[in-house]
């Protein structure tokens, strides 16, 4: 069965500094991978989404930025951090043809001070 | 412009009564939609989903309804259990559209189940 893991799980960091989220798929080939971004009272948002390695497509624009060094690793950076950066940052994966659906991992909580 | 709705922030309901979740879209390109629960702190969980050449899923207790002409979309859970009091988030997608775009989601709507 497929599994997605996000870590870590909590973080706390200061404003200006670098950020890295690491998110991995087991148990699948080739999936899509999503970074969305929960913040209050604004539901799910998406940030970016990859079809392959090296393929990155952005949603929005902003200071984060993502990259996919390999097929089930997807990762969410940033060089400085800002305040309104603070958020649930999920992450999930869909089958590469027809994967409507989507399966998301259990999430990592920053807070930028 | 928010395309995917969920007027209700929150909902309580009775235990083994029906709960009627309700969502509303504007994007006539989605085809799509799928109901997504969520405790805090953790991610969705994937519940049930609907293409728009249907108007009706089942699966166990939930049920999911589609009126395209309205663009409308209703999660029923029937009989409400203690353990479905969570957030859940609606979802939509243009997939027909080709590629991989992500999910549209509305801002949740907070179900709880009183005893």
């Amino acid at each position: 069965s497929q599994t997605i893991h996000q870590w870590p799980a909590t973080l706390v960091q200061p404003v200006g500094s670098p950020l890295s989220l690491e998110c991995t798929v087991e148990g699948t080939s080739n999936p899509n991978l999503y970074w969305y971004r929960q913040a209050a009272g604004r539901g799910l948002q998406l940030l970016f989404y990859s079809v392959g390695i090296g393929q990155i497509s952005s949603e929005v624009p902003q200071n984060l930025s993502a990259s996919r060094p390999q097929d089930r690793q997807f990762i969410l950076s940033s060089k400085k951090l800002l305040l309104s950066d603070s958020g649930f940052y999920l992450c999930a994966w869909s089958v590469q043809l027809g994967g409507e659906t989507q399966y998301f991992g259990p999430g990592t909580r920053l807070l930028v001070l | 412009d928010q395309q995917v709705k969920q007027n209700s922030p929150s909902l309580s309901v009775q235990e083994g009564r029906i709960s009627i979740l309700n969502c509303d879209y504007t994007n006539s390109m989605f085809d799509y939609f799928l109901w997504y629960k969520k405790y805090p702190a953790e991610g969705p969980t994937f519940l049930i989903s609907i293409s728009s050449i249907k108007d009706k899923n089942e699966d166990g207790r939930f049920t999911v309804f589609l009126n395209k002409s309205a663009k409308h979309l209703s999660l029923h859970i029937v009989p409400s259990q203690p353990g479905d009091s969570a957030v859940y988030f609606c979802a939509a997608s243009d997939y027909s559209g080709g590629g991989a775009d992500g999910l549209t989601f509305g801002k949740g709507t907070h179900l709880i189940i009183q005893p």
